[in-house]
């Protein structure tokens, strides 16, 4: 079975600095896909960045880049030049079984100090 | 603003009523889902489907019932919750079935049962 975890059930970082959330995974699939959600209060998912089982680098989408390290099964989101607007729920997830499904993690609460 | 638009946003509805949930999606996608995120608890997959055709029931009770009347509209017909069915329901589209494409999400509808 496919599994998501996220351990960091909360984290702060100062604003300006840089932060890591921490994501593992555990699937026997060989193809898979890693996406990284980031949930405000308002309740909407919005989409940060993916990462393919097969891809060669790392992703990167501006101050997002995910940390694949494939033999260790996590995937970690680090976000640079942390903002105020960057405090909200962040969700690992995993795209697998050939469909579109994606499995999530519990969340972290990333609380961004000015 | 999203693409996928989801109403009510708020809702509260007694254990007896029937309500629904509608959630529309205007960005030409053949996949549409439903998921649950309850306080404390990964998101849940309830739902999928994929050009009209329910290809996911991910063990939902019957008084949560689907309908995907186009690929652009999924309803979410409720009867008979029970309080621990208060939860944020999310609605999700995909350009199609199993590519390496994120899900994009509706800003969801906020769930109480009194």
């Amino acid at each position: 079975a496919q599994k998501i975890t996220q351990t960091q059930p909360g984290m702060f970082v100062q604003e300006k600095e840089a932060v890591t959330l921490d994501c593992t995974y555990d699937t026997s699939d060989p193809s898979y896909g890693l996406f990284w959600y980031k949930q405000p209060s308002s309740g909407e998912m919005i989409f940060l960045i993916y990462q393919g089982s097969y891809d060669q680098q790392n992703a990167t989408e501006g101050r997002y880049s995910l940390n694949f390290q494939k033999a260790r099964k996590s995937a970690n989101l680090v976000i640079s030049a942390s903002q105020l607007g960057d405090s909200a729920m962040y969700f690992c997830a995993m795209r697998h079984n050939a469909g579109n499904m994606l499995t999530f993690g519990g969340g972290t609460r990333l609380m961004v100090k000015p | 603003e999203t693409g996928v638009t989801q109403t009510p946003r708020h809702l509260v509805m007694g254990m007896t009523n029937k309500k629904s949930l509608k959630c529309e999606q205007h960005l030409g996608h053949n996949a549409m889902y439903w998921y649950k995120q309850s306080a404390k608890k990964p998101l849940e997959l309830m739902f999928v489907y994929n050009f009209k055709e329910q290809t996911e029931n991910n063990s939902v009770p019957s008084r949560f019932s689907p309908e995907c009347p186009n690929s652009s509209h999924l309803f979410l017909h409720l009867h008979t919750l029970q309080p621990e069915d208060s939860a944020l329901y999310l609605c999700a589209s995909s350009p199609e079935w199993g590519g390496d494409t994120e899900a994009f999400f509706g800003q969801g509808t906020r769930l109480t049962v009194v």
